[in-house]
This record gives C-alpha cells, structure tokens and sequence, in this order.
C-alpha cells in the first residue's frame, strides 16, 4: 500500500509569490490534515479536510487556505508569501473521522528568500 | 486558552532504560483529545496515539505505556527498555471537542538514547 505522498520536497519561492503544495492519501484515506512546522513556532496545526469539506482551521491568517477533491488528493496555497513561512508543511491521512491514526507524508521544505 | 507543557526539553538515557516523557495541558472544554507522536531523526511525523477525555484507561502497546490523569492534566508517555531507535523528539498535542478543533501541540521533548 503506497503511502502519503507530499509534492514537492522542496520549494524555494520569493517574498510575494503564492505556492501551492500537495498532498496524495493512502488510498480509502478520506482526512486529510496539514501541519506547519517552524523552528520558531513548532508544529503548528493548519487545517482538517474531509470529503471535500473543511472541518477545521487552525489560527493562520486567511493568505494560507486550501482545499480537497473528490480524490481525497488535498492541496494547499499560500498567496504573498512572507519569510515567516519557510517552513516544513506536513500532511497527514487516515481513513475516517473516527479512526485513530494518521499516517504522515514526508513533508515539503519551502524556503522563502 | 489550550496550553501544552512539555516541561523536558531533552533526555538522555542509556539503553535498556525507561525512561517517562512529562506532557501537562491545560484545557476549559470538557471533551478533548490528547495526542503523543514522534518524530526521528528523518523529519517524518509518527503518530503514537490518540486518546479523548473520557477514556481514563492506561494504554500499553509493546515497549511504550501512556499514563492519563485527568486530576493532574497530565499525559504521561512511557518508554520501557529504551533502544536506540527510540531517539527522537516525542510532542504531546491536545485539540478540542471535534478531534481537530484547536490542536495545539507542546514544544516537543528530544530524547537521546546511547547505546
């Protein structure tokens, strides 16, 4: 069974620019949940998805949004991108609101000069 | 507000210890989840467990043991007989009532087991 798969690892964008970051589940996988992680801050929680809805949003301002398809595939974007955001964003899956465990993808390094 | 606490910033053992990773929250919702996960060397998130509120029991699975107390808002996570391949920074996470509500997570404890 193939696991989470974060597209890409690596990102490096300019201050201003937007990117859009991927996030494929396990397949039957219906959650999918983003992270931030940061040196300064820690791991910070972004958003929950499910079956195309989000569920929860975590206290990120309203340039970091996301979305997911009818796939489960979830992407997230985030427009005018400030230093602050260089970080590595996680994603996790699991199969269902009720279950337990998520399973993570590998994370994408973005790096914002 | 949510607080997580995780008072140990880094531990060292030697192998074949035990060792116990401290994790106190603060909460004002009456159902919660707690959440432990690792994360080695290799920067991949591992998810431990998730427990909600209501469910007081001890939890043990193989060499590690989570000790929930709700009168002391602490959920403790044990390593038994320490390896190598335990090290890592271990965080402790608590989200409100939805399993996803307002996670926050504590700064993390990185333990280093020597061989």
């Amino acid at each position: 069974k193939a696991g989470v798969t974060q597209t890409p690892r690596y990102l490096i964008k300019t201050r201003g620019q937007q990117v859009t970051l991927s996030c494929s589940p396990i397949s039957g996988h219906r959650s999918v949940s983003w992270y931030q992680q940061t040196p300064g801050q820690g791991l910070q929680f972004l958003f929950e998805y499910f079956s195309e809805t989000q569920r929860n949003k975590g206290n990120f301002p309203g340039r970091f949004s996301g979305r997911q398809f009818s796939n489960s595939r979830s992407e997230m974007n985030v427009s005018t991108l400030e230093l602050g955001d260089s970080a590595l964003y996680l994603c996790a899956t699991k199969g269902g609101l009720a279950t337990d465990t998520q399973y993570f993808g590998p994370g994408t390094r973005l790096t914002v000069l | 507000a949510q607080k997580v606490t995780q008072a140990q910033t880094e531990i060292s053992v030697v192998e074949k210890e035990d060792v116990t990773l401290d994790c106190v929250y603060e909460t004002r919702d009456t159902t919660y989840y707690l959440f432990w996960y690792k994360q080695p060397p290799s920067g991949e998130l591992v998810f431990l467990i998730r427990r909600n509120s209501f469910d007081e029991q001890n939890e043990i699975s193989g060499r590690y043991s989570w000790n929930f107390q709700k009168s002391t808002s602490s959920f403790n996570f044990t390593i038994t007989a320490s390896q190598v391949g335990d090290s890592a920074v271990y965080y402790c996470a608590l989200s409100g009532p939805g399993g996803y509500q307002k996670v926050t997570f504590g700064i993390g404890t990185k333990l280093q087991v020597i061989p």
